[in-house]
């Protein structure tokens, strides 16, 4: 059974770039989460989806930050345009009656 | 809003030490609550959880008991491992309504040498 799949793993993006990091959420999960991982802030939401419908859009990162599912296996992170201060690591999770299961996340570095 | 506090920063223990993380919470309701470990590389991946008072979570080793009166979810283990280096979150989720988002702590780093 796949886990959640994150693609990039790695991605560097100049200041001002648009980037989009991919999701693909366990099949049959109804719950997606966009997390931001910092060592200083630790993981801070950024987007919640509950049957495709947004439930939830973290208030600090409505600005450049946009979170869309285009079904129920496929999930997009948009940030534009990238700041430096972006650079983290990006981290989708699902779940089903509350079980949630990460990716492995994208290490975003912001130049 | 919800937030969880625990305890900051670093761990450092030799093998066969005892553990205990400090985790407490603030939520308006009656929340589940979560032990989340990362290995490098790696997403969060659950321990355990315990959605009512007096109940203990455990995998592993590790344990915690839901306090509702302290508002505490403590991780504890008898004796570390090498292997349990990694960082530790502690999480809620509001298990009265349709939000099933967590909320984590900062997370702590447990750092075991043998």
């Amino acid at each position: 059974d796949a886990g959640v799949t994150q693609t990039p793993r790695h991605e560097v993006a100049e200041k001002g770039q648009t980037i989009i990091l991919k999701c693909e959420p366990v099949s049959g999960h109804n719950d997606l989460f966009w997390y931001r991982q910092t060592k200083i802030q630790g993981l801070e939401l950024l987007s919640y989806f509950r049957s495709k419908s947004l439930m939830e859009d973290g208030g600090a990162f409505k600005d450049r930050f946009k979170a869309e599912m285009l079904n129920s296996s496929f999930s997009t992170l948009k940030i534009q345009p990238t700041e430096p201060k972006d650079s983290a690591v990006y981290l989708c999770a699902s779940s089903l009656d509350r079980e949630v299961f990460f990716g492995k996340g994208t290490r975003l570095t912001v130049v | 809003g919800d937030s969880v506090t625990q305890t900051e920063g670093q761990v450092a223990l030799s093998e066969e030490d005892f553990l205990t993380i400090h985790c407490n919470y603030s939520a308006s309701g009656y929340p589940t609550l979560f032990w989340y470990v990362q290995y490098p590389g790696e997403g969060p991946q659950l321990l355990f959880r315990a959605s009512r008072d007096k109940e203990k979570g455990s995998s592993r080793g590790f344990e915690a008991t839901y306090d509702k009166g302290t508002t505490s979810f403590h991780l504890r283990k008898a004796s570390v491992q090498e292997s349990d280096s990694a960082v530790y979150y502690c999480a809620l989720s509001d298990s009265g309504g349709s939000n099933a988002k967590l909320t984590f702590g900062k997370g702590t780093k447990l750092s075991v040498k043998s």
